[in-house]
């Protein structure tokens, strides 16, 4: 049983490029969280998607799109990098029955130059 | 401001030694998650609690959920090399769509 997948591992970018993240969920999960993590701080709610909806968003710019298609795999998409976008992006997937616990990939990490 | 607030923030011990990690907050939580992080990896689910006073066991760990459902305490019995790393709690309010993390705790387990 596959965990949370993410891709790339590692980026890097310009200031001013756009760049897309990829995340497959966990079998059996049809929900899925996207979190933006700095170095030395814990992760922060960026959006969730669940049937192919954003459901919540934190405080983060529209900058910050997303994506969720029908095998419930999702995309983030970050447009106009800045330099203070460079973090972890970790993406968590979950069971609507059961939101209270989700699961999390290994991240990419992103370095904007 | 962090919703989430964990001491301390960095903690280093002996192993074999005992400790406790603290998440505070003001606000209720519908539930609240421990979880451990590795460098360079993303964060590894170690439990959930949701009831307010329940305290949950994993070995060596205890878990306990504040009866007002605003704190939780994560204690580690006689810590090994292997417990090294850093500690986070999250909460999910009460729609579940959103979770609060707290910037987490930093433990260094010295051989």
């Amino acid at each position: 049983d596959a965990g949370v997948t993410q891709s790339p591992t590692h980026l890097i970018k310009t200031r001013g490029q756009q760049v897309t993240l990829r995340c497959s969920p966990k079998s059996g999960h049809d929900t899925v969280s996207w979190y933006q993590q700095a170095l030395g701080q814990g992760p922060q709610f960026i959006f969730q998607y669940y049937e192919e909806e954003e459901r919540q968003r934190g405080n983060f710019p529209d900058r910050f799109s997303g994506h969720q298609f029908p095998n419930y795999s999702s995309e983030l998409n970050v447009n106009a990098l800045l330099l203070g976008d460079s973090a972890l992006y970790l993406c968590a997937s979950s069971y609507a029955g059961i939101q209270e616990t989700q699961y999390f990939g290994p991240g990419t990490r992103l370095l904007v130059l | 401001t962090q919703l989430l607030e964990q001491s301390p923030q960095f903690l280093s011990i002996q192993e074999g030694e005992n400790l406790t990690v603290y998440c505070n907050s003001s606000s209720v939580f519908s539930s609240l998650q421990w979880y451990r992080q590795e460098p360079g990896e993303g964060p590894v689910l170690l439990v959930t609690v949701v009831t307010g006073g329940e305290v949950k066991k994993l070995k060596r760990l205890t878990f306990q959920f504040g009866d007002a459902r605003k704190d939780s305490s994560l204690h580690i019995t006689a810590a090994q090399t292997g417990d090294t790393g850093l500690y986070l709690c999250a909460g999910a309010q009460s729609n579940f769509n959103k979770f609060y993390f707290g910037s987490g705790t930093k433990l260094n387990v010295k051989p």
